[in-house]
């Protein structure tokens, strides 16, 4: 319905192994983001791209990675799995940069990392 | 510094009565303003935003916001709650250079 999904929904992995999470848009939005989302802190930016093969890192960023090959796919890849980033994590698009004009946000991917 | 700060963590309302959020906001132009609701298990959803023009903002679900610029507020209402708006409530300021800054959310408990 919302024209974004995430695989998976759920993942459990061990401290040190490398984890990819996806992120599909059919919206053909030039701009997408990962966040996470964590108790008592909001949403914090990781990565965001602002086209094919245009991304940068916003505020957490240590430690992930992220690629954007097609329009509509947008890849954040844990290089190195930490407990730290146990969390959910959140992709979202968005017609204009800064996403002024509001983001649309996928239903999440929740990763533990034991 | 840029931030967003909701006062309140969690909030009671009985079903039926009236609803309101509290956001405050730092930054130094005039911002981009939203409010997204969080259901369980769900992503966040866009309830309404500001740019500019008339203060008294409407969205969806029979929410309105209100932009305060000498107060920089944008509080969240709705004149009667129902069971269904039970969420966690985010106000977000769009800061600018890809930056959106979220407050740490408002749960709000709906009772019957």
């Amino acid at each position: 319905d919302a024209g974004i999904t995430q695989s998976p929904r759920h993942k459990v992995t061990e401290t040190g192994t490398p984890v990819t999470l996806r992120c599909h848009q059919t919206e053909n939005h030039r701009y997408m983001y990962w966040y996470r989302q964590d108790p008592g802190h909001g949403l914090r930016l990781i990565h965001y791209s602002y086209g094919v093969k245009d991304t940068d890192k916003g505020e957490v960023s240590d430690g992930y990675s992220v690629s954007r090959s097609k329009t509509e796919d947008f890849l954040l890849t844990l290089e190195s799995a930490t407990s730290s980033q146990t969390s959910v994590y959140f992709c979202a698009i968005s017609e204009g940069r800064d996403g002024n004009y509001g983001y649309t946000f996928g239903s999440g991917t929740r990763l533990t990392v034991v | 510094a840029q931030s967003v700060t909701q006062p309140d963590i969690h909030i009671t309302v009985s079903e039926g009565a009236s609803l309101e959020l509290r956001c405050n906001y730092s930054y130094g132009a005039t911002p981009y303003l939203f409010w997204y609701v969080q259901s369980p298990g769900q992503g966040l959803q866009l309830l309404l935003k500001y740019f500019s023009g008339d203060t008294l903002v409407q969205g969806i679900k029979g929410f309105e916001a209100e932009f305060k610029r000498s107060q920089s507020s944008f509080n969240l209402r709705k004149p009667s709650v129902h069971w269904s708006d039970a969420a966690e409530y985010f106000c977000a300021v769009g800061a600018g250079g890809f930056k959106t800054i979220f407050g740490a959310g408002t749960r709000l408990f709906v009772k019957a």
